[in-house]
């Protein structure tokens, strides 16, 4: 089954644990991205890769970093976490470019207290 | 900027009524637009997708219509059911570059029975 798999779900940390949400997708997509949405907010992008070790940032990098050593993963490292970290996460990805269709993970929810 | 603009932010109606979701955009040069419907707690799925040289675009009880030339676009549906509770959030797809989508904040639809 095509799919873009989260873990953890839930993770409750605080604040300066360093954490890593995973990310992996089985459609060989080239195109993946990090999100997090808020109340009121939307979803906002985080960083967004293009291809194998090509990362960019988004709109709302700061506090976070991504690397992308193989096609599939694609993880979201938060070296020192702060309780506005909180928010919910959605990785996805898309076979080319955001033009592509996204599909979503399921997403992570964090709270950093 | 590139921005993408919902009208209303929430919108609640009684089973079995129609509606319609509105979305304004400043991306340019445009490539596509998607409508995603996002279940509560859960990733945003594809409902539409949208190019330059169509109108109107069918998934059921949804459908989709854009105007390039005023840069807006609209979401109806039908007959709504208690499963179409979700947030509907449209994103628009420049050219050119590496096609980052750009989000829009989403609306909030209730269905009462």
């Amino acid at each position: 089954e095509a799919q873009v798999t989260q873990n953890p779900r839930y993770l409750i940390t605080v604040t300066g644990k360093k954490l890593t949400v995973t990310c992996s997708q089985n459609m060989n997509h080239e195109y993946m991205s990090w999100y997090r949405q808020d109340p009121g907010l939307g979803l906002r992008q985080i960083y967004y890769s293009m291809n194998v070790e090509v990362t960019d940032k988004g709109d709302v990098p700061e506090g976070y970093k991504v690397s992308r050593k193989e096609k599939r993963n694609f993880p979201l490292i938060l070296e020192s976490p702060s309780p506005n970290q909180t928010s919910l996460y959605f990785c996805a990805s898309s076979l080319y470019g955001g033009n592509t269709e996204a599909f979503f993970g399921q997403g992570t929810r964090l709270t950093v207290v | 900027k590139n921005q993408v603009e919902q009208s209303p932010q929430s919108l609640i109606i009684l089973e079995g009524k129609n509606c319609t979701l509105q979305c304004n955009y400043t991306v340019s040069p445009f490539s596509n637009l998607r409508w995603y419907k996002q279940d509560t707690g859960r990733g945003p799925v594809s409902l539409t997708i949208m190019t330059f040289s169509e109108n109107t675009k069918s998934n059921g009880r949804y459908t989709a219509t854009l105007d390039a030339d005023t840069k807006q676009s609209s979401l109806h549906i039908t007959a709504s059911q208690l499963s179409d509770s979700a947030s509907y959030i449209c994103v628009v797809s420049g050219a050119g570059g590496s096609y980052i989508p750009t989000f829009g904040r989403g609306t909030s639809l209730i269905v009462h029975p």
